[in-house]
């Protein structure tokens, strides 16, 4: 069945840097679009960024931008988002969710917290 | 940026009874291409979000038929027509008509 595994969470001092991956698989990963999408904890949803399918279209929302970069290897089935210069405010499960504007499915999350 | 506004942020409703929640945009989310890309999602306690509707008023894969949206431009609503205990959760309304993709705060379903 359609699912993806994100992986890469953890506690990481403020400045500093990490790299979530997201692992797909019951479909073809190369034929979708991916977005990256957090919540805090215990807030709402908020869009972090998204690249299309080749990769060549990558948006970002602007309390990341500059600081994260979206990638994909569609060779290895999988997203990932390279976190730098992390915040407090940066604090959230990370989801990775398929789709331009399906939103579907989601996977399971992973938990960054940003702590000293 | 597109602001979604939802209400009620709170719903604390009666089993078998019906529920509505309201989403309201702050730009019209006609797409060029003619389509309104405005989706639902539940995300009950402890779990991903999960998508409900999409294009306002698509039900998704696996959606109990008690579900349904509608609305058009800047206003839109989903409606539950009988509420069951399994529905407690959170509701977002997102929009992917233009960048960035918003979503709404969230409501809150409760059983009273």
């Amino acid at each position: 069945q359609v699912q993806l595994v994100e992986s890469g969470g953890g506690v990481v001092q403020p400045g500093g840097s990490l790299r979530l991956s997201c692992a797909a698989s019951g479909f073809s990963f190369s034929n979708y679009d991916m977005h990256w999408v957090r919540q805090p904890p215990g807030e709402g949803l908020e869009w972090v960024a998204f690249m299309r399918t080749d990769g060549r279209d990558i948006y970002y929302a602007d309390s990341v931008k500059g600081r994260f970069t979206i990638s994909r290897d569609n060779s290895k089935n999988s997203l990932y988002l390279q976190m730098n210069s992390l915040r407090a405010e940066d604090t959230a499960v990370y989801y990775c969710v398929r789709g331009r504007t399906d939103f579907d499915p989601w996977g399971q999350g992973t938990l960054i917290t940003v702590s000293s | 940026d597109v602001v979604m506004t939802q209400s009620p942020l709170s719903l604390p409703v009666t089993l078998g009874q019906p529920a509505s929640i309201s989403c309201r945009s702050s730009q019209s989310l006609v797409h060029s291409d003619g389509n309104t890309y405005l989706n639902w999602f539940q995300q009950r306690p402890g779990q991903s979000p999960r998508r409900l509707i999409y294009k306002v008023s698509n039900r998704g894969s696996g959606v109990p038929d008690r579900f349904s949206g509608s609305g058009s431009g800047t206003d839109f609503t989903l409606k539950i027509s009988r509420v069951e205990a399994e529905d407690v959760g959170v509701y977002y309304c997102m929009q992917g008509t233009k960048w960035p993709i918003t979503f709404g705060q969230g409501t809150r379903l409760e059983i009273k």
